[in-house]
């Protein structure tokens, strides 16, 4: 596609079940960032993916958090044993990565409701 | 990671010229700086990026002074449409992986 695309666009669950969100990146992008924004915030850093390198997973909240990326592609992140705090937008975003500071480009996100 | 200030709310009117001043007192010397521009519902999207003195694109302008301990975005004869947040970031090679982005800046352009 031409863009950065996430999946689903909306989830609502249930407190204590467990989320999986997909980003598809830009073909091409080995460069690979999540992040999550609450209501009226800022974007908080999640994990980095580069290629082939272990990822930056520093941003994540709590251990309930993982994602993976499989190859330069496709990467899922899961939200074990969700809890209210947890809604949010969650951003994907990807980049080319191969220049210091080139661009992000993101996807559209997925509201995460819990209730 | 350099930190950013910026205002919280900005209000203008159409046709009119916006400037949102941005600091980052403690810029590294190998820091680019970065604005993005998010609507509603939609991820974060790259406005203009810097390093120093003045660069300019089909959307908006940055000016770096000497110091670069500050940046100042500006929009041209805003429309409506530029209603959204405006983020500035400031980070090099060393931070790449891990760009901040703050609350922003929410510009409300006003008929």
């Amino acid at each position: 596609g031409a863009g950065v695309s996430q999946s689903p666009s909306n989830k609502v669950t249930e407190k204590g079940k467990d989320v999986e969100l997909r980003c598809d990146p830009i073909s091409g992008h080995t460069a690979l960032y999540w992040y999550r924004q609450r209501l009226g915030q800022g974007l908080e850093f999640l994990i980095y993916f580069q290629g082939n390198s272990a990822p930056d997973k520093s941003g994540l909240p709590s251990d309930r958090f993982s994602a993976e990326r499989t190859g330069e592609s496709v990467s899922t992140l899961t939200i074990q044993r969700t809890q209210q705090e947890d809604s949010a937008v969650y951003l994907c975003a990807s980049s080319l990565g191969q220049e210091v500071n080139e661009k992000l480009f993101f996807g559209s996100g997925t509201q995460l409701s819990v209730l | 990671l350099a930190k950013t200030t910026q205002p919280i709310s900005m209000d203008s009117y159409e046709g009119q010229e916006v400037n949102i001043t941005c600091s980052h007192n403690n810029i590294a010397t190998n820091d680019y700086i970065t604005w993005y521009q998010q609507f509603p519902s939609q991820g974060p999207r790259f406005i203009i990026q810097g390093y120093k003195t003045k660069v300019t694109n089909e959307v908006a302008s940055l000016f770096i002074p000497a110091d670069r301990k500050s940046s100042t975005l500006s929009l041209p004869r805003v429309s409506l449409s530029d209603t959204a947040v405006y983020y500035c970031l400031v980070g090099g090679r060393d931070g790449y992986n891990k760009l901040i982005f703050g609350a922003g800046t929410r510009l409300a352009v006003h008929p």
